[in-house]
């Protein structure tokens, strides 16, 4: 079984501009979640998606949106980047709740100049 | 909000003694579920307690739940430099809230 893949895994972009990263969910996991790594900050919570609906979210400005398709395929939109959005983007899906044990892709490493 | 601690937040070990680390929430979880992160690497699941006072094992490391549903422990017993990494705990307030993550207890082994 595949697990969780996340592309880019390596971004770089500079101030203002706008990315989007993708996840593909472990076949038959329906939730996919979404979490900011950084040294200082740890893992912080970024939204997640059930059934192409946002079901949480964390504490980051509307800059961070996400969606999910209906084969569960996500996608993370950062627009108008800031030097803080660098930081390892992390993807996790599990098969019914973000609650659940959660499997992690390997990331996508931005870095904003 | 709810809050997720751990301490230590690093933790140097000698290789073949024990060591604990202790995750602390604000708020009483539905669950606890510890996860691994190599260095370099993505966290890996561990294990995943959901009753009061539970314990579980698996080979060297001992897993707990507090009664009151805000605390856990991990104890890792004679630590290997396989145990090289972080260490996170994470709890939802209740089952379908989100999951927050306590800070890790960086783990360091010394042959």
């Amino acid at each position: 079984k595949a697990g969780v893949t996340q592309t880019p895994r390596y971004l770089i972009k500079t101030r203002g501009q706008q990315v989007t990263l993708s996840c593909s969910p472990i076949s038959g996991h329906r939730s996919v979640s979404w979490y900011q790594q950084t040294p200082g900050q740890g893992l912080q919570f970024l939204f997640e998606y059930f059934s192409e609906t946002q079901r949480n979210k964390g504490n980051f400005p509307g800059r961070f949106s996400g969606r999910q398709f209906s084969n569960s395929r996500s996608e993370m939109n950062v627009s108008t980047l800031e030097l803080g959005d660098s930081a390892l983007y992390l993807c996790a899906s599990s098969l019914v709740a973000q609650h659940n044990e959660q499997f992690f892709g390997p990331g996508t490493r931005l870095t904003v100049l | 909000g709810q809050q997720v601690m751990q301490i230590p937040q690093y933790q140097h070990v000698q290789e073949g003694e024990d060591f604990t680390t202790y995750c602390n929430s604000s708020t009483t979880l539905s669950n606890i579920q510890w996860y691994k992160q190599r260095p370099g690497g993505h966290p890996v699941f561990l294990i995943q307690l959901v009753k009061s006072g539970e314990v579980k094992k698996q080979k060297r490391l001992t897993f707990q739940f507090g009664e009151a549903k805000k605390n856990s422990s991990l104890h890792i017993t004679a630590t290997q430099t396989t145990d090289v990494g972080t260490y996170f705990c994470a709890g939802p307030r209740a089952a379908g809230n989100k999951l927050t993550f306590g800070g890790g207890t960086r783990v360091l082994v010394k042959p």
